[in-house]
């Protein structure tokens, strides 16, 4: 049983244009949701996260949006740059935040952003 | 330097072989993490542990096996190698900050 689903294995878009990329969850439990980004050969490196208690956290070309109602959330990326070519997971935790607790990955989308 | 050293980086083992995977920190993080990666899986939680001497199952903890004497070290065993057990192998510890990940371990077994 997937908690975390990230339905679009992959994802193609020109640079300069946004990236949008999809994240579902069945567990309403879940208070903090985390994506990150992963490089080949290398480990996944942390990109953003948000509270619960929170709709929208931003971080420069990168926003990640929660609707708790639709249990849904998504990474928006402005302007895509070739570098952000990678592996997009999503991650979520029932502990409140990180720092304590378990996360489950959803399945990961590979996104390729061409010149 | 500074970080989470898994090692090998690769590593060919035949079934029924037992195999262990190392993860050091160089930190003094309490929480450390052993996922797999796998196609049309994401990242799945084999063990944790929240400190020296106390450890947890994951979501996939069958045919694993882990120990933690000291802080810094984590190995995950396969104590009889099997096929389905041929991933990509990512230790984590977990601070403040949220998780550092190391760079993998891509175990092969035939």
């Amino acid at each position: 049983d997937q908690q975390v689903k990230q339905n679009s294995p992959s994802l193609s878009v020109q640079e300069g244009r946004i990236s949008i990329l999809n994240c579902d969850y069945t567990n309403s439990m879940f208070d903090y949701f985390l994506w990150y980004k992963k490089y080949p050969a290398e480990g996944p490196t942390f990109l953003i996260s948000i509270s619960s208690i929170k709709d929208k956290n931003e971080d420069g070309r990168f926003t990640v949006f929660l609707n708790k109602s639709a249990k849904h959330l998504s990474l928006h990326i402005v302007p895509s740059q070739p570098g952000d070519s990678a592996v997009y997971f999503c991650a979520a935790s029932d502990n409140g935040s990180s720092n304590t607790g378990k996360l489950i990955f959803g399945q990961g989308t590979t996104l390729q952003v061409k010149p | 330097d500074a970080g989470i050293t898994q090692s090998p980086r690769y590593k060919i083992t035949e079934t029924g072989r037992q195999v262990t995977l190392m993860c050091h920190q160089t930190w003094s993080h309490s929480y450390m993490f052993w996922y797999r990666q796998d196609l049309g899986h994401g990242l799945r939680l084999i063990y944790y542990s929240a400190a020296a001497d106390i450890t947890d199952k994951g979501e996939v903890p069958d045919g694993y096996v882990v120990s933690r004497s000291k802080t810094e070290n984590f190995p995950l065993t396969l104590e009889s190698a099997t096929r389905s057990q041929t991933s990509v192998y990512f230790c984590a510890s977990l601070d403040s900050a949220g998780y550092t990940f190391g760079s993998g371990t891509r175990l092969t077994v035939v």
